[in-house]
């Protein structure tokens, strides 16, 4: 069974430039979620999509933002890029049926701003 | 609020030595789960383990076991035998009832194995 699959791997903007991450889920799984980490911060909840609706978000700004399609597959866009966005994004993959599933996580896209 | 705290920001272990990672827990939920994972250098978070807040039992898989301890609001990882790609950085993680299936992380312990 395939895992989670994120493209790209790295990636590398400058400030005011704009992105978008991909990230393909576990077959089955239907609940998305992102995680920025940075050394600094460690790791943060950004945002999780289930069935095509972002179900649940955290403290990021509206630079921030994500969708689901019908395939499950999820993406998030981060806008007007800033020096302290550049951090690994991890997204991780469930099946979202039971409070005590697990999420399984993709390899990450490591972003680098100029 | 949830917090996890793991004290132990690294850790030096001898190869075959056992060791154990220090994991503590504070939540309201009367249910909840605790998970470990591993983050070698490359980046990717592996699962290692799960423990639920209703398990009798420890959890176990393979080498990594958990050490629960509910009344201390502790869960421990234990790692026998310890080998080489035991390197990385190890993470505590919790969900709770509550949480709007929210993990909420420890800073995590890098845990460096010596041949």
């Amino acid at each position: 069974k395939a895992g989670v699959t994120q493209t790209p791997r790295y990636l590398i903007k400058t400030r005011g430039q704009q992105v978008t991450l991909s990230c393909s889920p576990i077959s089955g799984h239907r609940s998305v979620s992102w995680y920025q980490q940075t050394p600094g911060q460690g790791l943060q909840f950004l945002f999780e999509y289930f069935s095509e609706t972002q179900r649940n978000k955290g403290n990021f700004p509206g630079r921030f933002s994500g969708r689901q399609f019908s395939n499950s597959r999820s993406e998030m866009n981060v806008s007007t890029l800033e020096l302290g966005d550049s951090a690994l994004y991890l997204c991780a993959s469930s099946r979202r049926d039971s409070n005590t599933d697990t999420q399984y996580f993709g390899p990450g896209t490591r972003l680098t701003v100029l | 609020a949830q917090k996890i705290t793991q004290t132990q920001p690294g850790m030096f272990v001898q190869e075959k030595e056992a060791v154990t990672l220090d994991c503590t827990y504070d939540t309201s939920d009367q249910s909840y789960g605790l998970f470990w994972y591993k983050q070698p250098s490359s980046g990717e978070m592996i699962f290692l383990i799960y423990q639920g807040s209703y398990d009798e039992q420890n959890a176990t898989e393979g080498r990594y076991s958990l050490n629960f301890q509910k009344a201390r609001k502790s869960a421990n990882l234990v790692i026998s035998a310890s080998q080489l790609g035991d390197s990385a950085m190890y993470f505590c993680a919790m969900r709770g009832l509550d949480s709007n299936y929210q993990l909420i992380w420890g800073a995590g312990t890098k845990l460096i194995i010596k041949p």
